[in-house]
Formats: C-alpha cells, structure tokens, sequence
C-alpha cells in the first residue's frame, strides 16, 4: 500500500511570497495532520483536520491555513513567507482523529527553503 | 504546558553497545507515549508506544522502553546496537489532538 505521499518534495520561495503544500493520506485514513520541523528541533503541530473540519490548531500566525478535500486530501497554505518559515513540512495521517485508536503515518515532507 | 525534553542531542557509540536515550515529559492528563525514529533520507516512523498496562513496552527492531510514573520518564534502551541504528530519534506524548515531540536525539552508530 501506499503510503503518506507529500508533494513537492523542495521548494524555494522568495519572502513575501505564498507557498501551498500537498498531502495524500493513506486510502482509507480520514485524519490529515501537519507538523513544521525547523532543523535541530521536534516536529511542531500545525493542523489537525478530521472528516473536513479542523480538530486542531497549534501555535502558528494566521498566515498558515490549511484545508481537507472531500477526498480527505489536504493542503496547507502558508501567506508572506518569512525567513523562518524555513522548514520540514510534515503530514500525517491516522484512520480517526485520536491516538489512541490509530497512531499516526508520516510522509517524507516538503522541504521549504525561504530566501 | 505540555513539553517533552530529550537530555542528548547527539550520541555516538560502537557496534554492540548498550543504547539508552533518556526522556521526560510533562502532561496533565492521560500519558499515551511514543518513541519514532527518522532514518537518513526516510519519514518518521513508529518505534514503539505506550497507552497502559505493562510498563515495559517492546517495539520493533529490539527497541524497548519503560514508563516510570514517579520520574515521568521514558527513556528508549537497545542492548546492542547496530551500524543500521544510526538515525535521530523523538520521544513524544499524545495531549489535545496531537504530538509534543522532543528535539530530537541524534545517535550515530560507528563500525
């Protein structure tokens, strides 16, 4: 089976610029999760959508945003890029919204470069 | 607040020692716990987990852990490690919808 497929796997923008990110879950997975990696540090949770609808929200700026599609595919937008958006970008997907029925599957990322 | 601390950033070790990566945690609630581990070039994956019952878990690869309540802690041992070992591990604690992960313990196993 396939697994959490993520594209593109590098980006480079300019700041200021927008940048939008793509997540396939794995078939049947209903829970799209996103995590910014900053070199040297842990994942740090972004989103969390379920069935649709956000579950979760971490401690990012309003520039991040984030939607699932109908197909349970999901993106994450991110609006005037700054240096240190410079990042891993992480989705994860699980069969519901909670641990503890189902742990998480991470893809390999999106690896931002902003200049 | 929820945070997880990993007490070594980088490990070096030869083939055939004894692995332990300390970590602890704070939560509130109920501790649902996890080691992954990111191999050079690949996702993270699953190790091991921790929800209840036995406090000594054994995951994949001859990973083991053990929740000890009273330090809050869950640190990762490997009796021998191996060449293939070499990656950067994370501890985390499942809290309100999502992972707290650790910074990270880089290990590099040398021949």
């Amino acid at each position: 089976d396939a697994g959490v497929t993520q594209s593109p796997t590098h980006l480079i923008k300019t700041r200021g610029q927008q940048v939008t990110l793509r997540c396939s879950p794995i078939s049947g997975h209903k829970s799209v999760s996103w995590y910014q990696q900053v070199l040297g540090q842990g994942p740090q949770f972004i989103f969390q959508y379920y069935e649709k609808e956000e579950r979760g929200r971490g401690n990012f700026p309003d520039r991040f945003s984030a939607r699932q599609f109908p197909n349970y595919s999901s993106e994450l937008n991110v609006n005037a890029l700054l240096l240190g958006d410079s990042a891993l970008y992480l989705c994860a997907s699980s069969l519901g919204s909670g641990q503890t029925k189902s742990p998480l599957h991470f893809g390999n990322g999106t690896r931002l470069t902003v200049t | 607040a929820q945070s997880v601390s990993q007490h070594n950033h980088h490990v070096i070790l030869s083939e055939a020692a004894s692995l332990e990566l300390g970590c602890n945690y704070s939560y509130g609630g109920t501790v649902n716990l996890f080691w992954y581990v990111q191999y050079p070039g690949q996702h993270l994956q699953l190790l091991l987990k921790y929800f209840s019952g036995d406090p000594l878990v054994k995951g994949i690869k001859g990973f083991e852990a053990e929740f000890i309540k009273s330090k809050f802690s869950f640190n990762l041992r490997k009796p021998s490690v191996q060449w293939s070992d070499t990656a950067e591990y994370f501890c985390a604690v499942w809290g309100y919808n999502k992972l707290i992960f650790g910074a990270g313990t880089r290990l590099a196993v040398h021949p």
